[in-house]
């Protein structure tokens, strides 16, 4: 069975620091999906990483995708304070014609000034 | 382009009440999904389906949880009776199916709320 976590649950940071989010997975996966969730909001898609290595990138935001380790990674860079939300990633398992997708717990997001 | 459509976005009901939820997916896009987000269990898939037939159902927690897809532009989720622990935000998304660099589409939810 797919197990996705992420960690950490909750993070708290300030203003021009950076902080990495990170996505492990239980089993091997076709694709993995970042999302963001304002609080009583709908989910925003933010990235889609299809292959080992895959690096993605929008404005302070960067994902990347490590297959082989199970690994996914969301890295904040000089964080501001319209980044606060939870930040989910979403796994496909491998094989199949399947678009079944698996969440991680989600990490809360919060930028202090 | 229209998004995906849910409706109510809010519903407050008595225990034992029946209560449909509603969606219209992306036009175009032929994979539905209702999802529940709670504190507890967070994210959670209760069904799918594809070309309008439910491929994946293990994720509706008991016989008092129904889905039906009529057509392409038009799906329900049912909960009769109702009961205090279905209180929830209900997802509807929508994708096409098998298209690997696509994410599926989140609707604004309906935050369910059973007295």
């Amino acid at each position: 069975e797919l197990k996705v976590e992420q960690n950490p649950l909750f993070l708290s940071m300030q203003e021009g620091k950076n902080y990495t989010i990170y996505c492990n997975y239980s089993t091997t996966s076709d694709r993995l999906y970042w999302y963001r969730q304002d609080p009583g909001k709908s989910l925003e898609s933010l990235f889609v990483l299809l292959s080992n290595g895959a690096v993605k990138q929008e404005g302070r935001l960067m994902a990347s995708l490590d297959t082989k380790a199970r690994l996914s990674t969301l890295h904040i860079t000089a964080a501001v304070h319209d980044l606060s939300a939870t930040y989910f990633c979403a796994v496909v398992g491998y094989g199949g014609a399947t678009n079944k997708l698996i969440f991680g717990t989600g990490t809360l997001l919060a930028v202090q000034p | 382009d229209a998004g995906v459509i849910q409706s109510p976005r809010h519903e407050v009901t008595e225990m034992g009440q029946e209560v449909t939820l509603r969606c219209k997916p992306i036009s175009g896009h032929n994979s539905l999904f209702w999802y529940r987000q709670t504190m507890m269990r967070g994210l959670e898939l209760l069904i799918y389906f594809n070309n309008n037939v439910p491929i994946d159902d293990s994720g509706m927690p008991e016989d008092r949880f129904s889905a039906k897809m009529p057509n392409a532009s038009f799906s329900t989720l049912k909960i009769q009776p109702s009961e205090p622990r279905d209180s929830a935000v209900y997802f509807c998304a929508s994708s096409i199916w098998d298209s690997r660099n696509q994410p599926q589409h989140f609707g604004d939810g309906t935050r369910l709320s059973i007295l």
